[in-house]
């Protein structure tokens, strides 16, 4: 068990309406990341971050943005969400940020209506 | 354009025998990999991982090859049991080329053992 909690677990949302995710972590790990998980696409990054207010752009960030003013929690937030983003999102957790294993948590299964 | 590739989508296997997950990769800048495997309404959960200076790393019941001259890697599970059934990701990193090390995964391999 990595120590960190995805919420909520489950949303259902209409098209246009923001929305925020939460990922927290018990471990205080430096390193956190988004991850979307679609059929046909395997795990593609979001976003980053190697420290607190330390956020940097992954390969699908578009649609995207994330704040991480303490150590323990990183959101996301799609501002105003599109049905392409219907998708399962993981949150990870990295103790090096490079050369070491993410450890995930259990996702949260969006739908955009 | 992916970097990570796995080709084979999925894979049936017999328990008690070997199965071996394939993964092939395009970018000579990685230079660490890993597999993961992941349940169904679970996060992926880390396996193995290799460094680009090995070319085996063995843990228990799984190994990891790696041939850098191929850019190919491998998983071999042995012997093969019920409860591997899962989708098995293979990822990859490069500490340098500017991408902050982050890893990069292939689209999965559905691995079902058979009783």
């Amino acid at each position: 068990d990595a120590g960190i909690t995805q919420s909520p677990r489950h949303k259902v949302t209409e098209t246009g309406t923001p929305v925020t995710l939460r990922c927290h972590q018990t471990e205080n790990h430096r390193y956190m990341y988004w991850y979307r998980q679609d059929p046909g696409h395997g795990l593609r990054l979001i976003h980053y971050s190697y420290g607190v207010k330390d956020t940097d752009k992954g390969e699908v960030s578009d649609g995207y943005s994330v704040s991480r003013s303490k150590t323990e929690d990183f959101l996301l937030t799609l501002e105003s969400a599109t049905s392409s983003q219907t998708s399962v999102y993981f949150c990870a957790i990295s103790t090096q940020g490079y050369n070491s294993p993410l450890h995930f948590g259990n996702g949260t299964r969006l739908t955009v209506t | 354009d992916q970097q990570v590739k796995q080709n084979s989508p999925s894979l049936s296997v017999q328990e008690g025998r070997i199965s071996i997950l394939n993964c092939d990769y395009t970018n000579s800048m990685f230079d660490y990999f890993l597999w993961y495997k992941k349940y169904p309404a679970e996060g992926p959960t880390f396996l193995i991982s290799i460094s680009s200076i090995k070319d085996k790393n063995e843990d228990g019941r799984f190994t990891v090859f790696l041939n850098k001259s191929a850019k190919h890697l491998s998983l071999h599970i042995v012997p093969s049991q019920p409860g591997d059934s899962a989708v098995y990701f293979c990822a990859a990193s490069a500490a340098k080329g500017g991408s902050q090390g982050n890893l990069i995964f292939g689209k999965g391999t559905k691995l079902s053992v058979k009783p």
